[in-house]
């Protein structure tokens, strides 16, 4: 069974358009994150959830929202899309706080905006 | 929290062959991680060293924490082609942060 899962794998649309990416974790993780990879592989966080609850929101343009309808959920919606966005993003889930514990990776989804 | 910096940027070397890459970081930390991606992958979890830990292993992995130079080492022995993949460090300070920051990595290349 795979223990991150994000759909889709690969997507691809026009600037302009609204997306979503979701992530399902059936591991009983209580915290999920959202990271980014650019084409530079430097991998960033954007969000962090905890129980449902939003933890870490870094720098991230407010077209990007994500969506936590459960613990084993974290989504993420995609607003007016750009250029820039064209990244890969992984979804992540840990036991508690990320520092004091293993995250596992689901297997990224490539976003390419065109 | 606060990112390590891997180096080399880019390691290339032959099966059986070990590899040592390098992290440093710039505060005191509560602990570190090693990660591994094969290209197009996710990251996968090596081993996670505490900050009262000098060494640790796992397998053909060896890391090892020098608290004093801010720095730790993932040693690989007698590698395999399976092995090309980026590596990356991520220490952790102990802050309220619930999340890992990562470099750039450092890409590993074993040729057969």
């Amino acid at each position: 069974d795979t223990a991150v899962s994000q759909t889709p794998k690969y997507l691809v649309t026009q600037m302009g358009n609204d997306k979503s990416i979701k992530c399902e974790q059936n591991l009983g993780h209580d915290t999920m994150y959202w990271y980014k990879q650019d084409s530079k592989k430097f991998l960033k966080i954007m969000f962090s959830y905890n129980n449902k609850e939003l933890i870490i929101n870094e720098t991230v343009p407010n077209r990007f929202s994500p969506k936590s309808p459960d613990k084993a959920h974290l989504n993420l919606h995609i607003n007016s899309l750009e250029l820039g966005d064209s990244a890969v993003y992984f979804c992540a889930s840990s036991r508690g706080r990320a520092g004091n514990y293993e995250q596992y990776f689901g297997p990224g989804t490539r976003l390419t905006v065109t | 929290s606060q990112q390590g910096e891997e180096d080399p940027q880019a390691l290339s070397i032959q099966e059986g062959e070990n590899a040592t890459m390098n992290c440093s970081y710039k505060t005191s930390i509560n602990n570190l991680q090693w990660y591994r991606q094969n290209s197009g992958r996710g990251l996968v979890h090596l081993i996670l060293i505490r900050s009262n830990e000098r060494e640790k292993h796992s397998g053909r992995l060896r890391v090892t924490l020098d608290t004093s130079k801010k720095s730790s080492s993932l040693l690989i022995t007698a590698s395999r082609a399976a092995d090309t993949a980026s590596y990356f460090c991520a220490p952790f300070a102990g802050d309220s942060g619930y999340a890992l920051n990562f470099g750039k990595g450092t890409s590993l290349l074993v040729t057969p």
